[in-house]
């Protein structure tokens, strides 16, 4: 049982590339969620996705774009990075399905992030 | 503006209750009150949460104030493996609105 797992680790980008970042969970829960965590500062919420098949703007979405590409994957896109989006990204899931029956718990389960520089 | 106020930093003996303080003035009747930690080069992990009434769990207390503007998370005996920044955040459906942090040195 991985937990939540997030590649790469590190990555470095020049202004203007773009990449994936991935995320995948194996405890069975319904949301997921990406933060982006800047130094000295809290996380914030870029995009969720509360369950397969929706996915919903959080704090701080623009330049970023997702997909849910399934109940375990949840993987976040910058199309064109630029230096204000070096940061630590940081993915997390929640909400254990039980016999078909969401349970309400309220525990996030975060990855252990990664690292993005953009030159 | 941030949702939740906390020191920047807070020490303790080993050994000795952790009283970690957070302010939340402008919290609304449906946000959660919830607490983090986060130790160095990993992603933050769960301690305790609340509505109105205080709770325990076997890693903490969370006392909430009448008024729900404040709240104090408790380690009732720190240990070096508590030593993390602290995470008090306020919680609205979906949406987690995390604070600065207080970062937690323990002395030994």
């Amino acid at each position: 049982n991985a937990g939540v797992t997030q590649t790469p680790k590190f990555q470095v980008l020049k202004t203007g590339q773009s990449m994936t970042l991935q995320c995948a969970q194996d405890m069975n829960h319904n949301s997921m969620y990406w933060y982006r965590q800047d130094p000295g500062m809290g996380l914030r919420l870029i995009y969720y996705s509360a369950s397969e098949g929706t996915t919903d703007k959080g704090e701080v979405p623009n330049g970023y774009n997702v997909s849910r590409l399934n109940k375990r994957e949840f993987s976040l896109r910058l199309e064109s990075a630029a230096p204000s989006q070096t940061s630590v990204y940081f993915c997390a899931s929640s909400g254990l399905i039980l016999a078909g029956v969401t349970s309400r718990t309220d525990t996030q389960y975060f990855g252990p992030g990664t690292r993005l520089t953009v030159l | 503006d941030a949702k939740t106020t906390q020191p920047n930093s807070m020490e303790s003996n080993e050994e000795e209750p952790v009283h970690l303080p957070c302010n939340h003035s402008t919290i609304s009747g449906t946000d959660y009150i919830h607490w983090y930690r986060q130790l160095p080069s990993q992603g933050p992990e769960y301690v305790i949460h609340g509505l109105t009434s205080n709770v325990n769990n076997r890693m903490a207390s969370l006392a909430i104030a009448e008024d729900r503007k404040s709240s104090t998370l408790i380690l009732h005996r720190a240990t070096l493996r508590d030593a993390a920044v602290y995470y008090c955040i306020l919680r609205n459906g979906n949406q987690f609105y995390f604070g600065t942090g207080t970062s937690l040195t323990v002395i030994p």
